[in-house]
């Protein structure tokens, strides 16, 4: 089965610099790929997706990458504030009734 | 709002209590999921259930009993649960079990004690 692994698990930034998160995956045949944000005591939260047609994706401060020969994608967030303080998760889906596979999570901390 | 409620929003249980969780989805998905999330396990998935019919138990113990009466309602029965079962239990649906993203509800945290 599909196997993401997410690195780091712990991530601490300045406000206003850049963060990025980066997963692995394991299934070739994964073709959608959504990442997840969770502030504490809260669901996650569906942030931004990409499938695998695609190599990048932008919605306003975050973007996701697609690297599919290496079998790896990346969250970027520019210009970070303290609100984007929280635990982000990526996963994968090889689709054909495949489930979401998800990583083990970044905790993302923004010094104000 | 999310479109997946879950009740009670939080939990504490002795460990003899029986007890229900439950989940309803108002998005009109046929898929809906049981995660398990601590601090050892981030997102563990328990079960999951796609037209009424469960094809995934992911190795859960037997004192975790999922129910789906119909797509929109999902139960978890709880009995002689151990204190480290204690966690976040979030409820989630998806459209399909093929790619899609899937809703989470707001999570009912249990405490065994």
């Amino acid at each position: 089965g599909e196997n993401v692994e997410q690195h780091p698990s712990t991530l601490s930034v300045q406000e206003g610099d850049s963060a990025v998160i980066k997963c692995t995956y394991s299934d070739s045949a994964s073709n959608y790929f959504p990442w997840y944000k969770q502030e504490l005591g809260k669901r996650p939260q569906l942030i931004i997706d990409i499938r695998s047609n695609v190599g990048e994706k932008k919605d306003q401060r975050i973007a996701v990458t697609l690297n599919k020969t290496a079998k790896h994608f990346s969250l970027h967030i520019t210009e970070t504030q303290p609100e984007d303080s929280a635990v982000y998760f990526c996963a994968a889906s090889p689709g054909a009734g495949n489930m979401l596979t998800f990583g083990g999570g970044t905790r993302l901390m923004v010094k104000p | 709002e999310t479109g997946v409620t879950q009740t009670p929003r939080h939990l504490v249980m002795g460990m003899t209590n029986k007890k229900s969780l439950k989940c309803e989805q108002h998005l009109g998905h046929n898929a809906m999921y049981w995660y398990k999330q601590s601090a050892k396990k981030p997102l563990e998935l328990m079960f999951v259930y796609n037209f009424k019919e469960q094809t995934e138990n992911n190795s859960v113990p037997s004192r975790f009993s999922p129910e789906c009466p119909n797509s929109s309602h999902l139960f978890l029965h709880l009995h002689t649960l151990q204190p480290e079962d204690s966690a976040l239990y979030l409820c989630a649906s998806s459209p399909s079990l093929s790619g899609n993203t899937i809703y989470f509800g707001e999570g009912s945290w249990l405490t065994v004690v």
